[in-house]
Formats: structure tokens, sequence, C-alpha cells
């Protein structure tokens, strides 16, 4: 059962583009919401996280987008650069000490 | 450098082997996870240690053993490997900021 649905599976932009991650959830107890990124050969890292108090989040060219009703968030990256170029994963728990769920993940690749 | 530190990096075993993947943590987080990142499907949980002397089950348990003596280890035990579990694991800890991963097990069984 995923209670994390995530999409694209993966994404190619060319630099300087916007790219555009989504993510849905089912569990209504979820209420943090993270993002996190990943290098080849590393562990995930935290990128940017939303509780569902606010409906937008902006770190840099990094922003979360998250509509409660219809249940789904979003990660945009502005500006994008091929230092850019990972693996993003989607989450939710029921707090951020709790564990979370991931999404199956998506690859960018943003072209030089 | 605080954080999380996994081992071995790699390790190839034959099935119907034991194996022990090794974590430790020096932030003194309460809470402890173990995952497994596989193509396609994301990072699925198997065990999780809220707090130094309980453990319990995620997602994907079966085949996994887990123990926490102490705050700062959380090793995970396959008793008897299969192929199916080849995969990446990652140890991760949390506090009320967040996540901390390891750098990952990769682990082949043939």
């Amino acid at each position: 059962q995923q209670q994390v649905k995530q999409s694209p599976q993966s994404l190619i932009v060319q630099k300087g583009g916007i790219s555009i991650i989504n993510c849905a959830y089912e569990n209504t107890a979820f209420d943090y919401f993270p993002w996190y990124q990943q290098f080849p050969g590393k562990g995930p890292a935290l990128l940017i996280a939303i509780r569902p108090d606010v409906s937008e989040k902006k770190e840099g060219r990094f922003t979360i987008s998250f509509n409660k009703s219809a249940k789904q968030f979003s990660l945009h990256i502005m500006d994008s650069q091929p230092g850019d170029s990972a693996t993003y994963f989607c989450a939710a728990s029921p707090g951020s000490a709790r564990q979370l769920t991931f999404g199956s993940g998506t690859q960018l690749t943003v072209l030089p | 450098t605080a954080g999380i530190t996994q081992a071995p990096t790699s390790q190839i075993l034959a099935a119907g082997r034991s194996m022990t993947l090794r974590c430790t943590q020096d932030m003194r987080h309460n809470a402890m996870y173990w995952y497994r990142q596989d193509l396609g499907l994301g990072l699925r949980l198997i065990h999780y240690s809220n707090t130094a002397g309980t453990t319990g089950k995620g997602e994907v348990p079966d085949g996994y053993s887990v123990s926490r003596a102490n705050t700062d280890d959380f090793p995970l035990t396959l008793a008897s490997a299969v192929p199916s579990q080849t995969s990446v694991y990652f140890c991760a800890s949390s506090d009320y900021y967040g996540y901390t991963f390891g750098s990952g097990t990769r682990l082949t069984v043939v």
C-alpha cells in the first residue's frame, strides 16, 4: 500500500528551467511533509519541509506548494542547475519526529 | 562531524548466510530507523526504534531483526539472507528537526 504517490519517475530539464515534482498522500493524519535530495552513493539529505498551516514555503530556488484539500504537495526548483541533478523524494509523517513514509523518488537530470 | 556511521559500505553475501549491518549515531537522537532502497520503490521502512530498549516493525520487516541496547547503536540482522534482500540499506535517526541518514550499505545476496 503506497501512501505517498510521487510523479514523475524521471525528469529532464534544461539549465535555467523549472523542475516540478508532485506528490499525493492518503493519510489525513500526516502533518509534516519534507523533501529529500539524494546524490549517487550518498544518503538522502533534508532539502525543505512544510507543515499544513501554510500553503507555500520558499528557500532559495526551492519552493514547496501545499494543497491540503487535495492532499497534494509539490516541489518547484527554479532556475534549475546541473548541480541539482539528483534523486528527489517526497515524504510524509504524522509529526516531524515520527516515521516517514516516502514516495518512490524522481530522478532529475538538468542538462547544461 | 556529527552524524550516522554505517558499516560495511558494501557486501556480497551468499544466500543462507547471516549478516549484521552496523549503525551508530553520535547525535543522541532517541528515534532510529532502518530503510531499504530499491529502484522504483523508494525507501521502505524495515524496523524502527523510538527509544533505547524498544523496537517496532515497519512496512517490510520479514527476514530482518533489530536490537537497541543503547541510544547510539541500532544494528540490523539478516538471519538467513535471500536474493530478494539485495538492496541498499540506510540507517537514520531523527529529532524534532528531521531525519539524518547514513551513507548506506549496498548488499548483494547471491
